[in-house]
């Protein structure tokens, strides 16, 4: 089986930074991407990380150690706009059995 | 461009009631799947297929049936809807399987 923990909810300043993290345990790890959820509306894709490091894309960057079972969301620059849920969700063997995270809830105050 | 498109976006059943969700992508992707969110749950897979004819079971498949008979459309059927089964589903698609999913916008489904 699959066991994703990530907060359930977090609190950060507009300009600020704020990490979320992630972490599993799984059999036959094959990546874990990261999606941003606006309420009410679908999931869109934000990062996929497969080898052990950082991915850096504009304000967002995801960080993955396979060792520790362990990946983070790195937010730079908050703005109002980044209040989502984002949800980790992890690849096991081939094929999409992607399992996902409950999500953790960011409100980004002024 | 239209994507992954999802309908109805809201829908009352009754108990005991059948209905389709109807799921279509544009994008020429192999694999669709059919997941459901619920508070606290987190996204859970139903059903997923890697290409038209092949369908195959995920997390949550009971009560729901799927098929695929062609490489576009991945209807989602509910045979008898229990209150359980008040969620909201989202169908999603990749192109082989192995990449970031493209998901629908959502149906908000209640049973009564």
């Amino acid at each position: 089986g699959q066991n994703i923990d990530q907060p359930t909810e977090m609190t950060a300043t507009e300009g600020a930074i704020v990490q979320i993290n992630c972490t599993y345990q799984t059999s036959g790890f094959n990546g874990l991407f990261w999606y941003q959820q606006h309420a009410g509306e679908a999931p869109t894709f934000l990062s996929y990380n497969v080898l052990d490091g950082l991915e850096e894309k504009g304000r967002f960057s995801s960080f993955l150690s396979r060792s520790k079972g362990y990946s983070y969301l790195l937010l730079k620059e908050l703005q109002m706009k980044d209040s989502a849920s984002y949800l980790c969700a992890v690849k096991q063997g081939g094929y999409q059995k992607v399992t996902f995270g409950t999500g953790t809830k960011l409100q980004v105050i002024p | 461009n239209a994507g992954v498109t999802q309908t109805p976006k809201f829908q009352v059943l009754k108990t005991g009631q059948s209905m389709t969700l109807q799921c279509a992508q544009d994008m020429n992707h192999e694999y669709m799947s059919w997941y459901r969110q619920d508070p606290g749950m987190g996204l859970r897979l139903i059903h997923y297929s890697v290409g038209a004819g092949i369908t195959d079971q995920g997390e949550v498949p009971n009560g729901y049936n799927v098929s695929r008979s062609t490489t576009e459309d991945f209807p989602l059927r509910l045979l008898s809807a229990a209150p359980s089964q008040t969620s909201v589903y989202f169908c999603a698609s990749s192109p082989d399987g192995d990449e970031k999913l493209f998901f629908g916008s959502g149906t908000q489904l209640s049973v009564l």
